[in-house]
């Protein structure tokens, strides 16, 4: 079946440092790929996706690549702030939602901590 | 944005009561939510897939009668634990499809239930 496997936490960094959280999926078909991020207290809530191999999803400064030779979505911000402390979640979707087989999966998350 | 409620953010209740989580898009219809189940520091387990007007559909190994999942309009799915036991104890999250605009696949998420069954 399909899965999503992330790298464990937590990530400490200091204000301003490259982060790289990385994310690797296994998955039958043509998945699409998203990463949400869960800021403390709140819901989670979509950072990122891309929908075919090759697609870049960015947002506030992170950006992933869909690859799908190494089936890797990895995330990366250039330089991150303490506003970035949250939990990063890498998720995959296949189906579509009018047959039914609509379903996310999740990886177990990454917790950033980002140290001014 | 688009949101999506979630109430009680949290409830303690007594083993063998019945708790009911409720879920609501606030301004878009959700034909289908889903609802998920998360352990500390493990990811979120979907548990059911509900749509709107019809039976829910559960995900291997989740009982039917212990959460009973309602969908009965486009704004409001909701989930009841029967007779909670302390094991029943997690973080439970709706989600909905959407809003429309978002992209395939996209879920809007409620901020979550945390249930203490003592």
């Amino acid at each position: 079946g399909n899965s999503v496997t992330q790298m464990e936490g937590p990530v400490t960094l200091s204000e301003e440092a490259f982060l790289t959280i990385n994310c690797t999926y296994t998955a039958t078909g043509y998945p699409s790929l998203f990463w949400y991020v869960q800021y403390p207290g709140e819901g989670l809530q979509l950072l990122l996706k891309a929908t075919k191999a090759d697609d870049k999803g960015s947002n506030k400064g992170f950006e992933a690549t869909y690859r799908k030779e190494t089936t890797s979505f990895h995330l990366e911000k250039g330089s991150v702030q303490v506003s970035d402390s949250a939990v990063y979640f890498c998720a995959l979707s296949d189906g579509a939602l009018n047959t039914g087989g609509f379903k996310t999966i999740f990886g177990a998350g990454t917790r950033l901590f980002v140290k001014a | 944005g688009a949101v999506v409620s979630q109430h009680p953010s949290w409830v303690i209740c007594k083993s063998g009561t019945s708790v009911k989580i409720e879920c609501r898009s606030l301004d878009f219809q959700a034909t289908t939510m889903f609802w998920y189940r998360q352990f500390p520091k493990q990811s979120l387990m979907l548990m059911a897939t509900s749509n709107e007007g019809s039976k829910a559909t559960y995900e291997q190994g989740v009982e039917k009668d212990k959460f009973l999942i309602n969908h009965a309009s486009l704004t409001l799915s909701t989930l009841t634990v029967t007779s909670a036991h302390p094991e029943d104890s997690s973080f439970y999250i709706c989600s909905s499809k959407g809003p429309p605009g978002a992209g395939a696949n996209v879920l809007t998420f409620g901020a979550g239930s945390r249930l203490t069954v003592l």
